[in-house]
């Protein structure tokens, strides 16, 4: 069964550094998520991708982050100048459509910076 | 704007025994409905969701829920509970009129005694 992937599992960085998380949606899917979980919190919508721009994001989604689908498998996240409060499990998710449609999600990216 | 509460971050129940966990949601247009579960270690998977066919809404591994407008819930139950539904569970609401992003639960944590 199609799934989706998301790579490293775990990343440790400074904070200041620049980060970069991948993920491959599944193949035939066509709206692409970003979403994270601070430990103990709950789970928060970052960013929606279609049609190779953001369709909507959150207050969270400052200019530190960017979405990217640089070919037609892969969708990253990155983070410019990465905080201590960013600091979370991140993860990717992909749909074929919209309204109501499921979200199938990838297994996380933890991601710790100190 | 939506959300949605989930009374009760623990649950414990017996093997055998009803599990019910609870979703009430705040919105102002008619919702789309979803429960995902997440077992260690892994990403969230659909259990069921609600897109205004069916009231009761049947799911994988023997879970059900039922959207009741005037509550504002949609509980989430299975009959008999098994070990292996120990897991965290996550209740998630979209809006049609608002775009895809999904607006999550706190989650309930669910414990299987023997």
């Amino acid at each position: 069964e199609p799934e989706v992937t998301q790579t490293p599992s775990h990343q440790v960085t400074q904070m200041g550094q620049e980060v970069i998380l991948r993920c491959v949606p599944i193949s035939n899917h066509l709206y692409f998520y970003w979403y994270r979980q601070i430990l103990g919190q709950k789970v928060e919508f970052l960013v929606s991708f279609y049609n190779n721009e953001i369709s909507e994001k959150s207050e969270i989604f400052d200019d530190q982050f960017s979405v990217e689908r640089p070919d037609g498998s892969n969708f990253t996240l990155k983070i410019r100048s990465t905080k201590l409060e960013d600091s979370a499990m991140y993860f990717c998710a992909s749909g074929l459509g919209a309204g109501g449609q499921e979200q199938y999600f990838g297994p996380g990216t933890r991601l710790t910076v100190t | 704007a939506q959300s949605v509460t989930q009374l009760g971050s623990h649950v414990s129940v017996s093997e055998g025994a009803l599990v019910l966990l609870r979703c009430n949601y705040s919105s102002s247009v008619p919702p789309y409905l979803f429960w995902y579960v997440q077992y260690p270690n892994q990403g969230l998977q659909l259990l069921l969701k609600y897109t205004s066919a069916a009231t009761l809404v049947k799911g994988i591994n023997g879970f059900e829920a039922e959207f009741k407008k005037s509550e504002t819930s949609f509980h989430l139950t299975k009959p008999s509970a098994h070990m292996s539904d120990a897991a965290e569970y996550f209740c998630a609401v979209t809006l049609k009129a608002a775009g895809n992003k999904l607006t999550f639960g706190g989650g309930t944590r669910v414990l299987v005694k023997p």
